[in-house]
């Protein structure tokens, strides 16, 4: 089953505005990452945060943690077209290397 | 996508044949992965190796098997029993934990057509 859920499900909004999505887990983890992906294409690494951060940024991307609430958002501030893709957050729990990943958020940035 | 290639890029099968997707790393990456997407949804696990000559099933391994002879390849073959292949599959590699790199580094995929 999926570990996270991602909201919303589509994002649409004009270049040079802030998107923000949320991902909901289910269980106690170790980390949290979020990739993207563009269409008919591979993911690609974002951003990682562990358990015992709140907040991590690099450079257009924030991402918070919530362990309490086991929920934790991206923001993308100042949008661009080229960034416009599906994004996915997973989680790392127990042991190993092994990711469960969300359903992911598609974001539509227009120019 | 760097470092990982998969191939072919599209695959078509006929009912009741195998086939068999590539997976490469040229990154020295112990832990190999498949993933299946189908349409509009987050990725699902079929198999996983954390090192050579070893794997384990993920949460969707009925009718598909793996192998992993060498550390660079781990290919996918779907099987006949796999009912409903039609998908994107991806692969992709990490270092091992221990090295305190966990991100993954996935591959362009292979969508797979059902004749």
């Amino acid at each position: 089953s999926q570990q996270g859920e991602e909201d919303p499900q589509a994002l649409s909004i004009q270049e040079g505005e802030n998107a923000t999505m949320n991902c909901s887990y289910k269980t106690s983890i170790n980390n949290l990452q979020w990739y993207r992906q563009n269409s008919g294409r591979g993911l690609v690494h974002l951003i990682l945060i562990r358990s015992n951060e709140r907040e991590k940024h690099s450079g257009r991307l924030r991402v918070t943690l919530d362990t309490s609430k086991k929920s934790s958002s991206l923001l993308i501030t100042a949008s661009r077209a080229a960034d416009t893709a599906s994004y996915f957050c997973a989680t790392r729990a127990g042991g190993g290397n092994k990711l469960t990943f969300g359903t992911g958020t598609q974001l539509k940035v227009e120019l | 996508d760097g470092g990982i290639t998969q191939s072919p890029k599209y695959l078509f099968r006929k009912e009741g044949q195998n086939v068999t997707l590539s997976c490469e790393q040229n990154l020295n990456h112990d832990a190999m992965y498949w993933y299946r997407q189908d349409p509009g949804q987050g990725l699902r696990l079929i198999y996983y190796s954390q090192i050579v000559n070893d794997f384990q099933k993920g949460d969707i391994a009925e009718g598909y098997s793996v192998s992993r002879e060498k550390k660079e390849s781990f290919p996918l073959t779907v099987t006949s029993a796999q009912k409903n292949p039609t998908a994107f599959y991806l692969c992709a590699s990490s270092a091992r934990v221990a090295v305190g790199d966990e991100t993954q580094y996935f591959g362009p995929g292979t969508r797979l057509l059902v004749l």
